[in-house]
């Protein structure tokens, strides 16, 4: 069953600590996104990778860093350094780069 | 940096009214696409348009695109209580030269 797979579904973190958010697609796609949505708001883009080992900054990637080390999995990572972490964070792969996109779940991220 | 902007950002119809959104976007793009999202999900893929495309039609759902305007509508027509939901463009490059960028979303209620 083909598709995108993010986990957790919740997460909860304690300030200061870093966490990584999984992403896994067995599309073949070669693009991958990741986005933050905050309540009642549009995507936001902090990450996305064209090609396995490659990635490039979107418009908030302060706080975050990515890999690319196999084509299925884009991990997210969000360090201490995010001041404001709390929000639903979405992943999605592509066969290539600006055409449709599948989205995973989502992973709703919660700083306790 | 956001590219599309929709509007309204909200709206709310009767069940076999139609709906229409808006999105505006900033700079030159290949295609533009619309998706849906249900409440605490992610988002689903509704139609993809081209630049050199001016309309597209699937199913109850038609687009248009006036890239001399910048900007795309999607029309639902004979809407239903299934069709609420928050939908949202997507242009393949923003201003920031950043790949697959949303807007803000409209969200939609229809009322049975």
């Amino acid at each position: 069953d083909g598709g995108i797979t993010q986990s957790p579904k919740y997460l909860f973190r304690k300030e200061g600590q870093n966490v990584t958010l999984s992403c896994e697609q067995n599309l073949n796609h070669d693009a991958m996104y990741w986005y933050r949505q905050d309540p009642g708001q549009g995507l936001r883009l902090i990450y996305y990778s064209q090609i396995v080992n490659d990635f490039q900054k979107g418009d908030i990637a302060e706080g975050y860093s990515v890999s690319r080390e196999k084509k299925e999995s884009f991990p997210l990572t969000v360090t201490s350094a995010q001041k404001n972490p709390t929000a639903f964070y979405l992943c999605a792969s592509s066969i290539e780069v600006g055409v449709r996109a599948f989205f995973g779940q989502g992973t709703r991220l919660t700083v306790v | 940096s956001q590219q599309g902007e929709e509007d309204p950002q909200a709206l709310s119809i009767q069940e076999g009214e139609n709906a229409t959104m808006n999105c505006s976007y900033k700079t030159s793009i290949n295609n533009l696409q619309w998706y849906r999202q249900n409440s605490g999900r992610g988002l689903v893929h509704l139609i993809l348009i081209r630049s050199n495309e001016r309309e597209k039609h699937s199913g109850r759902l038609r687009v248009t695109l006036d890239t001399s305007k910048k900007s795309s509508s999607l029309l639902i027509t004979a809407s239903r209580a299934a069709d609420t939901a928050s939908y949202f463009c997507a242009t393949d490059y923003n201003n920031a030269g950043n790949m697959l960028t949303f807007g803000g979303g409209t969200r939609l209620m229809v009322k049975p």
